[in-house]
């Protein structure tokens, strides 16, 4: 299993510019996520799932679209991208909702937006 | 004031020595702890749950203090492979359910 995988691991914007994050996760989980991490902020949620077809805002949505489309995958789209949004983001994946011992962490992509 | 607060650090450890350090919740409703390790430019992975009668898991001990809202992580015989960034996650259940607060994690620097 490849467990949780993100594309793509680095990418630089420039302001107004658009981009998805793709998330993709084999475990056959129902629930996934979207974090941010910015120094000494911990993680934040920006918007989860809770199974196929749906989506729900977190704590930080603004600026960010999100949609499931299948099952395993768990897409972060930026419409029209902002310095703020500069920071590494982290797709999860659990079997059972908000399960801290069992949440599975893709690898992260690191975002600058200039 | 933070929900989840964590001193950042960094620790600078001699190998070989114990290092031991807290994070503190504001929510005396929280359940449920955690201690995650995370390397330098890699994944958050699940290190140890808390629990409230306290835990090992090798050289590694958790505590939950409820009275003063803190738990803490203390690592004996450190050794290189230690260093890393450890983040504390708080679980509350609110009425939308579970919800999972991260700390902006303690950096761990071990050296020979």
């Amino acid at each position: 299993n490849a467990g949780v995988t993100q594309t793509p691991k680095f990418r630089v914007l420039k302001t107004g510019q658009s981009m998805t994050l793709l998330c993709a996760q084999d475990m056959n989980h129902e629930y996934m996520y979207w974090y941010r991490q910015d120094p000494g902020m911990g993680l934040r949620l920006i918007h989860y799932s809770v199974g196929e077809g749906t989506t729900a805002k977190g704590e930080v949505p603004d600026g960010y679209n999100v949609s499931r489309l299948k099952k395993q995958n768990f897409l972060l789209g930026l419409e029209s991208a902002a310095p703020s949004q500069t920071s590494v983001y982290f797709c999860a994946s659990t079997k059972v909702w908000q399960a801290a011992d069992t949440q599975y962490f893709g690898p992260g992509t690191r975002l600058t937006v200039l | 004031r933070k929900e989840v607060e964590q001193d950042p650090g960094p620790f600078n450890v001699p190998e070989g020595a114990t290092v031991a350090f807290n994070c503190t919740y504001s929510n005396s409703a929280s359940q449920s702890f955690f201690w995650y390790r995370q390397d330098c430019r890699k994944e958050p992975k699940l290190l140890m749950s808390v629990y409230s009668s306290g835990n090992e898991d090798g050289r590694f001990t958790a505590q939950l203090n409820r009275a003063s809202q803190y738990i803490s992580l203390l690592i004996r015989d450190s050794k290189l492979s230690d260093s890393a960034t450890y983040l504390c996650v708080v679980n509350t259940l609110e009425a939308a359910g579970n919800k999972l607060t991260f700390g902006g994690g303690t950096r761990v620097l071990v050296k020979p």
